[in-house]
């Protein structure tokens, strides 16, 4: 499964759009990119996922480059709730997490 | 449905004993996955199952980590003898591939101490 790459922490102020980016540049054609969300000690939550179209749910949207070599994850409006570590990830068969991007939303 | 169930939560005990984590997966979910998080090394992944087939055991720190899965609805992960390093939190957490691919539904989690 191809590595990826997030900064380690960003902020967001409440109410605005948390954009958070993720570098997968050696994922290849038939690698899925996936986000997931760990708050506080709970377990992981899946949030969002895709290949080659941008993608949107109920909680984010996501955007991936037309080389597919790094993408975006979008929280439209962030909440305090959604403070947490977020996870990108590629691949999809043993679904390996980094250390993710610690994202604090400040009121 | 209830999630994915985890035990105990918490577990405090002294070096040398056994160890010995449970997880009950989603109900008709086919795969089962073990993960490991510490604060040095974030979350790893320990071994993952399809239908009750250990697949990948890589990640499996030593052979004093081992796990099982004797049905679909049960798996356990144990660690003989346990070591203070083992502290960590373990995560269990399944899926459904074919409708489902990629989304991971994990446990609580159970919490380790080895003093």
């Amino acid at each position: 499964d191809a590595k990826t790459t997030q900064p380690p922490s960003m902020d967001c102020a409440e109410g605005r759009a948390a954009n958070l980016p993720c570098n997968h540049s050696t994922i290849s054609g038939n690698e899925y990119v996936y986000w997931y969300r760990q708050i506080h000690s709970q377990g992981p939550q899946y949030i969002i996922h895709g290949l080659k179209n941008n993608e949107t749910n109920e909680m984010a949207s996501l955007i991936i480059t037309e080389d597919r070599k790094s993408s975006t994850l979008i929280l439209p409006h962030a909440t305090l709730r959604d403070t947490a570590v977020y996870y990108c990830i590629v691949g999809g068969n043993q679904f390996y997490f980094g250390t993710g991007t610690s994202l604090t939303v400040i009121p | 449905d209830a999630g994915v169930i985890q035990s105990p939560r918490h577990e405090v005990t002294e070096m040398g004993q056994e160890v010995t984590l449970r997880c009950k997966p989603i109900s008709g979910h086919d795969y089962l996955f073990w993960y490991r998080q510490t604060m040095m090394r974030g979350l790893e992944l320990l071994i993952y199952f399809n239908n009750n087939v250990p697949i990948d055991d890589s990640g499996m720190p030593e052979d004093r980590f081992s796990a099982k899965m004797p049905n679909a609805s049960f798996s356990t992960l144990k660690i003989q003898p346990s070591e203070p390093r083992d502290s960590a939190v373990y995560f269990c957490a399944s899926s459904l591939r074919d409708s489902r691919p990629g989304e991971l539904f994990f446990g609580e989690g159970s919490r380790l101490t080895v003093l």
